[in-house]
């Protein structure tokens, strides 16, 4: 699976829009990008994911670039309640046993 | 409906010792995976079970051992407890499990070990 990289942390403030960044250049044609999140003292929840064309549901919208390098979650309204980690993920739909490949992820905190 | 759900959600031993912790899938779905998150890192897959058969296991000693029931349910044990086995266990369950195609997979709340 390709390697993602995305910022430690980063703090947004209520009612704003919050975009979390996600590296991801190795990543492979057939491979998606899926973002996932953990609330504190939660399991993952998911959030979205897209192969090539953006893509938007009632959480959030995601932004892949034209050359799939790089993609960018988009929370259109932060809540206190968005205050968690994200995890960008890269991985084939034919994974291993359906594995998800979790990196550090950025704690995102939302502030009043 | 209800979600995954896992037991027990708290749950404390000694080094040595072995334990085994138990999830029950959201119904209808068939493949169960488990995820181990030690604080401060994200989770590290363990195993993946589809139709009661392993379809994935992560780099984790044999120590750690599944299996999946016949109304697919599942069970994680871990023989021979080290400090370091000390994190939440995550159970996930989706869909299918079969190749060409993702699912999305719905997360418990996990069972947090503690290995004295």
């Amino acid at each position: 699976d390709a390697k993602t990289t995305q910022p430690p942390s980063m703090d947004c403030a209520e009612g704003r829009a919050a975009n979390l960044p996600c590296n991801h250049s190795t990543i492979s044609g057939n491979e998606y990008v899926y973002w996932y999140r953990q609330i504190h003292s939660q399991g993952p929840q998911y959030i979205i994911h897209g192969l090539k064309n953006n893509e938007t549901n009632e959480m959030a919208s995601l932004i892949i670039t034209e050359d799939r390098k790089s993609s960018t979650l988009i929370l259109p309204h932060a809540t206190l309640r968005d205050t968690a980690v994200y995890y960008c993920i890269v991985t084939p739909p034919v994974a291993a046993g359906n594995k998800l490949t979790f990196g550090g992820g950025t704690r995102v905190l939302v502030k009043p | 409906d209800a979600g995954v759900t896992q037991s027990p959600t708290h749950l404390i031993k000694t080094r040595g010792q072995h334990v085994t912790l138990r999830c029950s899938p959201i119904s209808g779905h068939k493949s169960v995976s488990w995820y181990q998150q030690v604080l401060g890192q994200g989770p590290q897959f363990i195993f993946q079970y589809y139709e009661k058969e392993e379809r994935g296991r992560g780099n984790f000693p044999d120590r750690f051992s599944a299996r999946q029931f016949p109304n697919y349910s599942s069970e994680l044990n871990v023989n021979a407890l080290l400090l370091g086995d000390s994190a939440l266990y995550l159970c996930a369950s989706s869909a299918t499990g079969t190749s060409g195609s993702y699912n999305e997979q719905f997360f418990g709340p996990g069972t947090r070990l503690t290995v004295l």
